[in-house]
């Protein structure tokens, strides 16, 4: 059974900092891995999507990486701002001929201090 | 806004009552997927559908819930009888062929 989970739980850090949040997964035989971003009380917004065949992704200040073997992927933010404060979620996606379905982390809540 | 939405986006509720949720994906989205969230917790999926026929259910979703996508358009989440352990967020996405799911605001169910 596919289980995943994200260190550290919660972090705090200084406007400016690059930061990196960590996920890791105990199936390496993923199908793809994706990032979300949660805001309090809201719903959930993709940030990146990485196939299985890629090493990684990269959106403005994020970059995420993908190392199938070890079963970890992290999520690389430079220069925080305080609008990066949020629940960083990452999730692997269920093979193709299943459902798509995601398996969640349980999230990396992010607060960058001014 | 062409985005999925959720109604009704907060539910207060006592302890055996019925409660229904709405989910309207984004248009030809053929595929839903229904997930539940506690508190400090990842979301955990419930139940799928690839147009009406609901393909998979989770060991979490119990006889007290029920699922619909009448005509692969809009779902319902139902929940019978309610109980204190049900308070979450229900969260609702869509996603076309490709990967990418997309999520609506989902709903909050308080249960007293």
């Amino acid at each position: 059974k596919q289980e995943v989970t994200q260190i550290p739980a919660a972090l705090s850090v200084p406007e400016g900092e690059n930061l990196v949040l960590n996920c890791s997964f105990t199936d390496s035989a993923i199908y793809n891995l994706q990032w979300f971003r949660q805001d309090p009380g809201k719903g959930l917004t993709s940030l990146l999507l990485i196939q299985s065949s890629q090493r990684e992704q990269t959106s403005g200040r994020l970059n995420a990486s993908l190392d199938k073997s070890s079963g970890r992927s992290t999520l690389y933010i430079a220069a925080s701002q305080p609008g990066d404060s949020a629940t960083y979620l990452c999730a692997v996606i269920d093979p193709p001929g299943n459902t798509g379905k995601l398996i969640f982390g349980q999230g990396t809540t992010l607060q960058v201090k001014p | 806004d062409t985005g999925v939405s959720q109604d009704p986006r907060h539910k207060i509720t006592k302890r055996g009552q019925n409660v229904t949720f709405r989910c309207d994906p984004i248009s030809e989205h053929n595929r839903l997927y229904w997930y539940r969230q506690t508190l400090g917790q990842g979301p955990e999926f419930l139940t799928y559908f690839q147009n009406e026929a609901q393909l998979e259910k989770s060991r979490l979703l119990s006889d007290r819930f029920s699922a619909e996508r009448p005509k692969g358009s809009f779902s319902t989440l139902e929940i019978q009888r309610t109980e204190q352990g049900d308070s979450a967020m229900y969260l609702c996405a869509s996603r076309p062929r490709g990967d990418t799911q997309y999520f609506g605001p989902g709903t909050r169910l308080t249960v007293l």
